[in-house]
């Protein structure tokens, strides 16, 4: 089982949808989870961290399950500018941190 | 603002050559990385660095080599380049002092030919 898993996409919604993506990882030691974003060609910054008890940014909300080892983003009311690849990343102390391969995200009008 | 800037954007190298990609952060972060990223394969750990001197492999540090000598710096050392090393190099640090956060330099596309 791949250590970080991720469904590829490409996702493709009109603006305004609701989108989710899903991640599952195999490392139940794993302590801290993020999900970062990668443009066209740039390199992948963090778009927030996930906390237990879920966490909400705006119109992006991420939640955990430890027991199920599962992380998710949601993403309300899309816009252009959401469109991207999403990367989901664990990582255990003391470790590098663990990419999944990213979710292709496409929002058009 | 967290700043990892890397030598160069884009290298053309012939096969055999010893190639030298550099970087460097600004925030006295102790913990330095790199990646390389390719179509399907996402992003892979050549070598990461938790401090000066130090180093570790990653998942894949065949045919590389790294150097740390000064904290700011990480440097990544392709011994005699090869086709399958055309890529996209990423540089990154680490904030461990508090989330853990990786910030990422612009990337090196490297193509060997």
């Amino acid at each position: 089982r791949k250590e970080v898993e991720q469904d590829p996409g490409p996702f493709n919604v009109p603006e305004g949808a609701t989108v989710a993506f899903n991640c599952t990882y195999s490392n139940s030691a794993s302590q801290s989870f993020f999900w970062y974003r990668q443009d066209c060609r740039k390199e992948p910054k963090l778009l927030m961290s996930v906390y237990s008890s879920g966490n909400e940014d705006g119109r992006f909300t991420a939640q955990l399950n430890r027991a199920s080892q599962y992380i998710s983003l949601l993403i309300r009311d899309s816009k252009l500018s959401d469109s991207a690849t999403y990367l989901c990343v664990v990582n255990k102390a003391g470790t590098a941190l663990i990419f999944g391969k990213g979710t292709t995200l496409s929002v058009s009008s | 603002d967290v700043k990892v800037t890397q030598s160069s954007r884009y290298l053309v190298k012939r096969t055999g050559e010893k190639v030298f990609l550099e970087c460097v952060q600004d925030m006295d972060h102790e913990n330095m990385f790199w990646y390389r990223q390719d179509p399907g394969l996402g992003l892979r750990l050549i070598y990461f660095s938790y401090d000066v001197k130090m180093k570790e492999k990653g998942d894949i540090p065949e045919g590389y080599s790294v150097s740390r000598e000064k904290k700011e710096r990480f440097s990544l050392i392709l011994e005699s380049a090869s086709t399958n090393q055309t890529s996209m190099y990423l540089c990154a640090s680490r904030d461990t002092s508090s989330s853990y956060e990786q910030y990422f330099g612009p990337g090196t596309r490297l193509t060997v030919t």
